[in-house]
């Protein structure tokens, strides 16, 4: 499985975008970015994932390069409740048994 | 629209006791994965639980063990508790063989003493 590389922390301000980037230089073809992130104890959550095209939803928008080596998930106004650790994960795409392999990832904080 | 539920909440037990957890995966999913996480680190995958057999597992001992019911329900089992085996585990729910995204629950804290 493709492994990623993620900043170990970030701050952001309360109200701006948080942009937060993972490198993933070993993607191959057919395996997908994912996005979790996960509040202090709680289980992840799932935020987000593409293949090639940029995507976007309620909670944020995930920008893929074109070569697919890295990406970056902007969260457009980041909230004192998006402080978390972000994960970005490399996931297979076979037909079934596609494990989740998760990094360190990012420690968020934001601040007021 | 129920997500995925986990029991118990929190649990202690002592070095060499047996331990079982349960999750019930997310309405309309039929595919359970078991994951790990200490304290500090990201979640690590235990194993994966579909059409009632064990499809993939990660690297974990033996005595970790587990079942999936006809309802799509599982369980998670750990013998002969050691130290180390305190933990959050996560259940996460998926649909056809984890094709598609992974829903998970809020966890189990067992701590073993």
């Amino acid at each position: 499985d493709a492994k990623t590389t993620q900043p170990p922390s970030m701050d952001c301000a309360e109200g701006r975008a948080a942009n937060l980037p993972c490198n993933h230089s070993t993607i191959s073809g057919n395996e997908y970015v994912y996005w979790y992130r996960q509040i202090h104890s709680q289980g992840p959550q799932y935020i987000i994932h593409g293949l090639k095209n940029n995507e976007t939803n309620e909670m944020a928008s995930l920008i893929i390069t074109e070569d697919r080596k890295s990406s970056t998930l902007i969260l457009p106004h980041a909230t004192l409740r998006d402080t978390a650790v972000y994960y970005c994960i490399v996931r297979p795409n076979k037909a079934a048994g596609n494990k989740l392999t998760f990094g360190g990832g990012t420690r968020v904080l934001v601040k007021p | 629209d129920a997500g995925v539920t986990q029991s118990p909440t929190h649990l202690i037990k002592t070095r060499g006791q047996q331990v079982t957890l349960r999750c019930s995966p997310k309405s309309g999913h039929d595919t359970v994965s078991w994951y790990q996480q200490a304290l500090g680190q990201g979640p690590q995958f235990i194993f994966q639980y579909y059409e009632e057999e064990e499809r993939q597992r990660g690297n974990f001992p033996d005595r970790f063990s587990g079942h999936q019911f006809p309802n799509y329900s599982s369980e998670l089992n750990v013998n002969a508790l050691l130290l180390g085996d305190s933990a959050l585990y996560l259940c996460a729910s998926s649909l056809g063989g984890a094709r598609d995204t992974q829903y998970f629950g809020p966890g189990t804290r067992l701590t073993v003493l």
